[in-house]
């Protein structure tokens, strides 16, 4: 049960368009289309962003967006802004019926 | 609407055992599958458990097999988490979280109870 792998930063400028890359093995990410992700920002409990793989829950911004590709998951946050600086986590469902989630990753907006 | 409120943190000492609580409203409870996430000061979540929506179905991280145990209560709308052999890595904030409908994917979480376990 090793944590997805999440590069620990990435960062952007206002306006412009971030990917976040969360890569697992065909056991989880790759095994199924139950992938999440959410947002965490600091002193607060995560919220979700995208459930599987690429939908938004309702009064998410379509600024965000999701998508996968064989073992890699990604999270594609556009039009960035002030607000989107926060941790962001990947989760996938594995083979085992658990659970897994991302190593991290800090979104710093320039 | 949807809230989850754990209860139950503190600090314990090293070898002790301790149980948290997470009580859940505005959704039928015994509907949802629910999880225990947790996470140390600082570092990232980390996945604990899950028990299905009657209780019959339980899984782990093999970080917590065998020390810590999930259930729930349908009757008294909570989930708990009985922790035993508690370590000084088991220091963390601890969440709860519900399953989508018919998913097997987290959609809200509690605020958290932060447990320290000390020498």
């Amino acid at each position: 049960q090793s944590a997805l792998t999440q590069p620990a930063s990435v960062s952007g400028s206002p306006g412009q368009s971030i990917t976040i890359s969360c890569t697992g093995t065909s056991s989880d990410v790759g095994g199924y289309y139950h992938v999440s992700w959410f947002q965490q920002h600091p002193g607060k409990a995560p919220k979700l962003m995208i459930y599987g793989v690429s939908n938004r829950p309702s009064g998410v911004s379509n600024r965000f967006s999701g998508s996968k590709s064989g073992n890699t998951a990604s999270l594609t946050i556009s039009g960035l802004l002030p607000e989107d600086e926060a941790d962001y986590y990947c989760n996938s469902y594995t083979t085992s019926s658990t659970r897994v989630f991302g190593t991290g990753t800090k979104v710093t907006v320039l | 609407q949807v809230q989850l409120v754990e209860s139950g943190g503190g600090v314990v000492q090293t070898g002790r055992s301790l149980r948290l609580s997470c009580a859940g409203s505005g959704f039928t409870f015994s509907s949802y599958g629910l999880h225990w996430v947790r996470q140390a000061p600082g570092k990232g979540l980390e996945w604990m458990a899950v028990i299905s929506d009657d209780g019959s179905d339980k899984y782990y991280a093999d970080s917590v097999k065998g020390r810590f145990t999930i259930s729930r209560d349908n009757s008294k709308n909570t989930l708990y988490l009985q922790m035993s052999s508690l370590r000084a890595e088991d220091t963390a904030l601890y969440y709860c979280a519900k399953d989508w409908p018919a998913r097997p994917e987290i959609d809200y979480w509690g605020q958290g109870t932060l447990v320290t376990v000390s020498s």
